[in-house]
């Protein structure tokens, strides 16, 4: 079946740091990828829709000069948080979703990475 | 994009069935009704989406109402590795993204 790995599955940084969250889809190709983050005992909130050689599209509220999103492959979105502060540790998920018509045409989530902030 | 209304939490014993339900009473002719779950500190993990029919896999099965204004996820012998947040999510079929709702938390007993 389709597998998306995401990588870090945790990492802690300094404040005022950037970090890179890596997401790939390993088995199939994926014009478009998503981005979640999940605060503690809440759901899932869609941050941005990333596509393939064009730029991101953000959800209302979500600061895209914070959030960077890089979609340069049909396999690969990464994520920088940029001048990370505490209020930015979650639960960052990504989500891939397969070519029209491709068998895997759905939605397959990334393991999730841990951001803490200190 | 339509919104569902799932109940906060449930309780199951192990070895029995669970009905999960979901109301989406503003549902279009258009949208997919898919479910998903997530175990705690991983992402989402598809379960089975439908648009009309009743639909089953080997996960679970998913029986749309007739109105398709609700629909009800059905595990058939809970587990321990069952326990999870559900969320049952309308996407249109012209839509491109999934946005989640609260979810039911499902707890199942030993």
């Amino acid at each position: 079946g389709a597998v998306v790995s995401q990588h870090p599955s945790w990492v802690i940084c300094k404040s005022g740091t950037s970090v890179k969250i890596e997401c790939r889809s390993l088995d199939f190709q994926a014009t478009t990828m998503f981005w979640y983050r999940q605060f503690p005992k809440q759901s899932l909130m869609l941050m941005a829709t990333s596509n393939e050689g064009s730029k991101a599209t953000y959800e209302q509220g979500v600061e895209k000069d914070k959030f960077l999103i890089n979609h340069a492959s049909l396999t690969l979105s990464t994520l920088t948080v940029t001048s990370a502060h505490p209020e930015d540790s979650s639960f960052y998920i990504c989500s891939a979703r397969d070519l029209p018509g491709h068998y895997n045409y759905g939605y397959t989530f990334g393991s999730g990475t841990r951001l803490t902030v200190v | 994009d339509a919104k569902t209304t799932q109940p906060n939490s449930m309780e199951s014993n192990e070895e029995e069935p669970v009905h999960l339900p979901c109301n989406h009473s503003t549902i279009s002719g258009t949208d997919y009704i898919h479910w998903y779950r997530q175990l705690p500190s991983q992402g989402p993990e598809y379960v089975i989406h439908g648009l009309t029919s009743n639909v089953n896999n080997r996960m679970a099965s998913l029986a749309i109402a007739e109105d398709r204004k609700s629909s009800t996820l059905i595990l058939h012998r809970a587990t321990l590795r069952d326990a999870a947040v559900y969320y049952c999510i309308l996407r249109d079929h012209g839509g491109n993204k999934l946005v989640f709702g609260a979810g039911t938390i499902l707890r199942v007993k030993s």
